[in-house]
């Protein structure tokens, strides 16, 4: 049982334009989401997350817009840079220590 | 600043053979700590967490274990691997319960042959 979903494996964007990474979740119960980037042979490093109380928090090129009635979750980049080229993942949080992970998406940014 | 280390990066072990995996945290006092596994081409699998000094909540049913002998250690285990452990192991940990951001190690690469 999926209860995080990131549908689409990879992603190839032109440098400069913008990236969306998708989720989808199927418990209304979370209480808030996290997306992380990880490197090849590396632990993934936190880039943004949001509370489920609200639909939008940005921080620099990074920003995450939540659609509960959707159970949606995306990860907007603007403008995207070779060094964004790494896999994503989106995770949702129940309670307090449950984390649940995505996937991941495969992102690789073009010059 | 927090730091968090893991070894060893790799292992190769036989099917059957015990196992032991570190994980240290410095720079904070009394951090959750999580372990995951990553097997190839899915997600992160969370497999346990600690909240304190000896407790340890278990999300999987495996022959893995984990303890916790120190406040900043963490450690998991097997008596007998088996092929299907095999997979990548990160040690995460988190602090400020208002952020719920969490920290993850360098990871280990285990296969198990």
């Amino acid at each position: 049982d999926q209860q995080v979903k990131q549908n689409s494996p990879s992603l190839s964007v032109q440098e400069g334009r913008i990236s969306i990474l998708n989720c989808d979740y199927t418990n209304s119960m979370f209480d808030y989401f996290l997306w992380y980037k990880k490197y090849p042979a590396e632990g993934p490093t936190f880039l943004i997350s949001i509370s489920s109380i609200k639909d939008k928090n940005e921080d620099g090129r990074f920003t995450v817009f939540l659609n509960k009635s959707a159970k949606h979750l995306s990860l907007h980049i603007v403008p995207s840079q070779p060094g964004d080229s790494a896999v994503y993942f989106c995770a949702a949080l129940r309670g307090t220590y449950k984390y649940i992970f995505g996937t991941g998406t495969r992102l690789k940014v073009l010059a | 600043s927090q730091t968090i280390h893991q070894w060893p990066a790799t292992l190769v072990q036989p099917v059957g053979s015990p196992l032991s995996l570190e994980c240290t945290v410095e720079g904070t006092s009394n951090p959750n700590l999580y372990w995951y596994r990553q097997a190839a081409g899915r997600g992160l699998q969370l497999l346990f967490y600690s909240v304190g000094i000896g407790q340890i909540s278990s999300e999987v049913p495996q022959n893995l274990s984990a303890s916790r002998p120190q406040d900043r250690q963490f450690i998991l285990s097997s008596k007998k691997l088996l092929l299907s452990d095999s997979g990548f192991y990160l040690c995460a940990w988190s602090g400020d319960k208002s952020s719920y951001e969490q920290y993850f190690g360098p990871g280990t690469r285990l296969t198990v042959t």
